[in-house]
């Protein structure tokens, strides 16, 4: 089945270690984000990618690292430099262009203790 | 302002009740509109997909898009438990995603 899979599901790690949480879609699409989902504060931009070896920054890019090599994968690691880690992580993706909605992974649980 | 507003709730109906949700939004721009479903520890699921002004029905789930007004909706009849879920309406204005804060919804059988 088409779809977005992130990995791990749930992922512990401790203060001052870095983590690299996995996207894969096998969708086609061009573009990827990742967000973060916090209680009460919605869905906020980390960083997105329109096309391969290219990224941009988005509203929260800070103590987060990407890369996208590939079409159908785009990394994300939370680096120790990043001041409150814990967090639900979303992986999406959409079709190139105006117009297409966006799709969500099931998401990665990150607690840093 | 934020791009987009949504009322948290929580809400919450008897079984069968019909179930409004609604989101205001201030970008003129936005020409898409989406409904995403999310239960507790789960990614958002598209529910509603609707382009400018109009009514979009599926099934038990109604969306309607006031541009003039900027307002969006999306209702729910006959509501069933396991409709109980956060309700995240979104918007776009090119590849770029706007998206409310979630309505928590529960059902009461």
């Amino acid at each position: 089945d088409g779809g977005i899979t992130q990995s791990p599901k749930y992922l512990f790690r401790k203060e001052g270690q870095n983590v690299t949480l996995s996207c894969e879609q096998n969708l086609n699409h061009d573009a990827m984000y990742w967000y973060r989902q916090d209680p009460g504060q919605g869905l906020r931009l980390i960083y997105y990618s329109q096309i391969v070896n290219d990224f941009q920054k988005g509203d929260i890019a800070e103590g987060y690292s990407v890369s996208r090599e590939k079409k159908e994968s785009f990394p994300l690691t939370v680096t120790s430099a990043q001041k409150n880690p814990t967090a639900f992580y979303l992986c999406a993706s959409t079709p190139r262009g105006p117009g297409n909605t966006i799709y969500f992974g099931e998401g990665s649980w990150l607690t840093v203790v | 302002q934020k791009e987009v507003e949504q009322d948290p709730g929580p809400l919450s109906v008897p079984e069968g009740a019909i179930v409004s949700l609604n989101c205001t939004y201030s970008n003129s721009a936005f020409q898409y509109f989406m409904w995403y479903r999310q239960y507790s520890r789960k990614g958002p699921e598209l529910l509603m997909y609707t382009y400018s002004s109009g009514n979009k029905e599926d099934g038990r789930f109604t969306a309607q898009v006031d541009k003039s007004s900027k307002y969006i909706s999306l209702f729910i009849r006959d509501s069933q438990p396991s409709d109980s879920a956060t309700y995240l309406c979104a918007m776009s204005a090119g590849n770029q995603f706007y998206f409310g804060t979630g309505t928590s919804l529960t059902v009461i059988p």
